[in-house]
């Protein structure tokens, strides 16, 4: 079965760019898997940042990018601020109707 | 505003059968696919299972296949989950999301949960 690959942890400066991965056990990830990306604070609903690998959700700002990058899918903070500690998580469409969460990286902003 | 409120959370016994609901609001339910994601305690997002907006296709994560099944009701603008003989790796949030189109398309607004719990 293919896993969905994230960065367990990372971290960024406040003001710095930082851009987290999501990519696949087996082949590469492309826009046929519509990579999606969500927010998480604990104790919180999961927020949509981005769908269909770089479409901005509703009210997210600029400052979140989504992209492919090489054979992954990527998504970039600019400008990070402390409000954007949380937990990271992408989606990818594995045919069939089926999706498939990566295991989230957890953003540190020090 | 698209509003998602779940309902049905419950602690319930392995093997048991329990039903979750979701109330839509602020949006024309029946034109988009809706999902059932969960989220084990301390564990990150699963999906569970997505129905297109006119209900005719289902479609589950194989650690709940034959287990549960998804359903809505377009007249009342109501997605249900009923699972059946759960289990113990079932617990967790069940988050109730709106998908971003009719079809093949990622969950873009979530409800605010609802906690299933699976014990003895």
């Amino acid at each position: 079965q293919t896993v969905v690959t994230q960065e367990p942890s990372f971290s960024v400066s406040p003001g710095g760019t930082v851009t987290l991965s999501c990519g696949l056990s087996s082949g590469s990830v492309s826009t046929s898997y519509y990579p999606s990306w969500y927010q998480q604070t604990p104790g919180q609903a999961p927020r949509t940042l981005i769908y269909s690998t770089s479409t901005r959700s509703a009210g997210v700002p600029d400052r979140f990018s989504g992209s492919i990058l090489g054979d992954k899918a990527a998504l970039t903070i600019t400008g990070a601020q402390a409000h954007d500690e949380s937990d990271y998580y992408c989606v990818l469409y594995m045919g069939s109707g089926v999706w498939v969460f990566g295991g989230g990286t957890k953003l540190t902003v020090l | 505003e698209v509003q998602l409120l779940e309902s049905g959370g419950d602690l319930v016994q392995p093997g048991g059968s329990l039903r979750l609901s979701c109330a839509a609001s602020g949006f024309i339910f029946s034109s988009y696919a809706m999902s059932w994601v969960r989220q084990a305690p301390g564990k990150g997002l699963e999906w569970v299972s997505a129905i297109t907006g006119s209900g005719g296709s289902t479609y589950y994560a194989d650690s709940v296949k034959g287990r549960f099944t998804i359903s809505r009701d377009n007249s009342k603008n109501t997605l249900n989950l009923q699972m059946n003989s759960v289990r113990a790796e079932d617990t967790a949030i069940y988050y109730c999301a709106k998908n971003v189109g009719a079809i093949i398309a990622a969950p873009d607004y979530w409800g605010q949960g609802t906690l299933v719990t699976v014990s003895s």
